[in-house]
């Protein structure tokens, strides 16, 4: 059983296009992350949901637009998709906020833009 | 900016050496620091985690030493194997996030 599963894993798609990646964690935690990780490795923190509510929106294009329906799912919705946004994107959910809190990430979604 | 860095971006060591991957951070209220081992195309797993209470802590076949005094930390595998071989990131935790250094690749030499 996959603790955080995120979908897809590889995401190909055109310019300007709108796309959305889906995170669901089983392990009962009630904070959610986006991390985005770039070619050179850096990750990156996005967003972050406590009990569906947003705790941090790091200075974020309003191109992505974070949705938690409920405290398992964090979904990941991009507009108008442009080449800078190619990049890794990972999911993490941790017990609770973070202060002393290990992160459990999921695997991935490649996103590539051409 | 990023309150983590790490000193070196790879690292090559031969199969059964001890291996020591550092880490700077400049964020002098962070009291919470992770090691995160990550393998290509997984994500990040943890492997680690000190508070600032704390000057060492040992797992299996790791170690991660933290000096407050100059805002260093480091990890040791013991016995480095091929199944080491990865991109290693030290994370330190404030303002309710976990910032990540810049990873340093360790390639394990048969």
């Amino acid at each position: 059983d996959t603790a955080v599963s995120q979908t897809p894993k590889y995401l190909v798609t055109q310019m300007g296009n709108d796309k959305s990646i889906k995170c669901e964690q089983n392990l009962g935690h009630d904070t959610m992350y986006w991390y985005k990780q770039d070619s050179k490795k850096f990750l990156k923190i996005m967003f972050s949901y406590n009990n569906k509510e947003l705790i941090i929106n790091e200075t974020v294009p309003n191109r992505f637009s974070p949705k938690s329906p409920d405290k398992a799912h964090l979904n990941l919705h991009i507009n108008s998709l442009e080449l800078g946004d190619s990049a890794v994107y990972f999911c993490a959910s941790s017990q609770g906020v973070v202060g002393g809190e290990k992160l459990f990430f999921g695997s991935g979604t490649q996103l590539s833009v051409l | 900016g990023e309150s983590v860095g790490l000193h070196l971006p790879t690292l090559s060591v031969q199969e059964g050496d001890n291996s020591i991957i550092n880490c700077a951070y400049s964020n002098s209220a962070s009291d919470y620091f992770i090691w995160y081992k990550q393998e290509s195309g997984k994500g990040p797993q943890f492997i680690i985690d000190i508070r600032s209470n704390m000057d060492k802590r040992q797992g299996q076949r790791v170690t991660v030493l933290l000096n407050k005094t100059v805002k260093h930390l480091s990890l040791q595998i013991a016995a480095t194997q091929p199944g080491d071989s990865a991109v290693y990131f030290c994370a330190d935790a404030n303002d309710y996030k976990l910032s990540f250094g810049a990873g340093t690749t360790v390639t394990v030499r048969a």
